[in-house]
């Protein structure tokens, strides 16, 4: 009974790269969010997707960031050009329905930019 | 908009004592939830406790218990005998209801509360 697995757990990335953050929801739901958490500071909503659909990503920052959710495999939150202010711990989570009742989170990929 | 506000950055208790942590929110909906979090030094999210806003009864699992007091829009975990195991960073955290814009999905956190347990 896995819950969410999120890889890698740890990433190193100099600036100026790519980051690509990978999200296996639960499986059955199909619901993915992701949330980024700064040092020192609670998790802040960036992204909400269904299969193949973003259905709100009004917390990602304007450039850079994107995100995916295709009909196979996992989410992907992908970073381009990193800085480093990026660096931070990025969590996903997956619900069956939507709505944070049935929330399970993953154990967060902690990005480190050089 | 939605607001958590958890005013203690870090709490110190002994071993076996209870402790509360404090959360007060603020939010227009008339429909919302509150939920607690535990993240230890390992750095997952453990989910403790929900609430809802038309709950009657304060929700208990197990050591945990939600002290909610809706008048003064506040929404304390209570621990009880603690254990070493209990140390880690906890945040409180609200889902709107169907008034937010319809974005009942997102959780809104506080800036947490690092839990410290003394043998």
């Amino acid at each position: 009974n896995a819950g969410v697995m999120q890889n890698p757990r740890h990433l190193v990335r100099r600036r100026g790269q790519e980051a690509r953050l990978r999200c296996s929801p639960v499986k059955g739901h199909s619901h993915v969010y992701w949330y980024r958490q700064l040092p020192e500071e609670g998790l802040k909503f960036m992204v909400y997707l269904q299969k193949e659909n973003i259905i709100d990503e009004s917390g990602m920052p304007k450039e850079r960031f994107s995100a995916e959710f295709p009909k196979e495999g996992p989410s992907i939150l992908r970073i381009q050009q990193v800085v480093r202010g990026d660096s931070a711990a990025y969590f996903c989570a997956s619900s069956h329905l939507d709505g944070p009742s049935g929330y399970t989170f993953g154990s967060g990929t902690r990005l480190t930019v050089v | 908009a939605q607001k958590i506000t958890q005013t203690q950055p870090g709490m110190f208790v002994q071993e076996k004592e209870a402790v509360t942590l404090d959360c007060t929110y603020d939010t227009s909906d008339p429909s919302y939830g509150l939920f607690w979090y535990k993240q230890p030094s390992s750095g997952e999210m453990i989910f403790l406790i929900y609430q809802g806003s038309y709950d009657q009864q304060n929700a208990t699992e197990g050591r945990y218990s939600l002290n909610f007091q809706k008048a003064r829009k506040s929404a304390n975990l209570v621990i009880s005998a603690s254990q070493l195991g209990d140390s880690a960073m906890y945040f409180c955290a609200m889902r709107g209801g169907m008034n937010s814009g319809g974005s009942n999905y997102k959780l809104t956190f506080g800036k947490g509360t690092l839990l410290t347990v003394n043998p």
